[in-house]
């Protein structure tokens, strides 16, 4: 297994480009989300799916779109970039039993930088 | 979620045993410790889990206080390729329960 994928491992954006980050995973999981790192701070939450065709957001969702048209993909689309969504954005699944003995994996990230 | 403490650094020898610690006096019966690490801007990693007994796996042992409003992430032979940062997570375990909330962590430094 290929884990959970994420490309493009870099990135930079002008201000007001848009672009779509892919999350890939070949574990049959049914919970997929998104997560964004600012430099010495933990992850936060942007939005997550329990399933396809099923979305919701997060703690801090603003200037994403997500969409989960099948169980292995869950792509993170910035609409308009701005600099305040420079950052590391990880891609995270699991079996999505409801319950909180889930264990969540990872993938490698992706460093987006905005100008 | 509760709310858990932590160190933000914490030195070890390599060889020996790390203990990070980690304090969530207001966690909940439902609530379990979830430890996981990041290498170095890695994606975090799951190391373990455990709701009120001692749990054991192959990288880490989870020590809960009995009124689980602490607990301790052993690492028994802590190597250089452990310096990380530690990020202790209470999560609720009812049915609908996805999210991690990420503090800052505990940044161990495994010193040669």
């Amino acid at each position: 297994n290929a884990g959970v994928t994420q490309t493009p491992k870099f990135q930079v954006l002008k201000t007001g480009q848009s672009m779509t980050l892919q999350c890939a995973q070949d574990m049959n999981h049914e919970y997929m989300s998104w997560y964004r790192q600012d430099p010495g701070m933990g992850l936060r939450l942007i939005h997550y799916s329990v399933g396809a065709g099923i979305t919701d957001q997060g703690e801090v969702p603003n200037g994403y779109n997500v969409s989960r048209s099948t169980t292995e993909d869950f792509p993170l689309r910035l609409l308009s970039a701005a600099p305040s969504q420079t950052s590391v954005y990880f891609c995270a699944s699991s079996y999505g039993t409801g319950r909180g003995t889930d264990t969540q994996y990872f993938g490698p990230g992706t460093r987006l930088t905005v100008l | 979620d509760a709310k858990t403490t932590q160190p933000p650094s914490m030195d070890c020898a390599e060889g020996r045993a790390a203990n990070l610690p980690c304090n969530h006096s207001t966690i909940s019966g439902n609530e379990y410790v979830y430890w996981y690490r990041q290498i170095h801007s890695q994606g975090p990693q799951y190391i373990i889990h455990g709701l009120k007994n001692n749990e054991t796996n192959e990288m880490a042992s989870l020590i809960i206080t009995e009124d689980r409003k602490s607990s301790t992430l052993i690492l028994p032979h802590a190597t250089l390729r452990d310096t990380a940062v530690y990020y202790c997570i209470v999560r609720e375990a009812g049915a609908g329960s996805y999210q991690l909330t990420f503090g800052k962590g505990t940044k161990l430094s495994v010193i040669p």
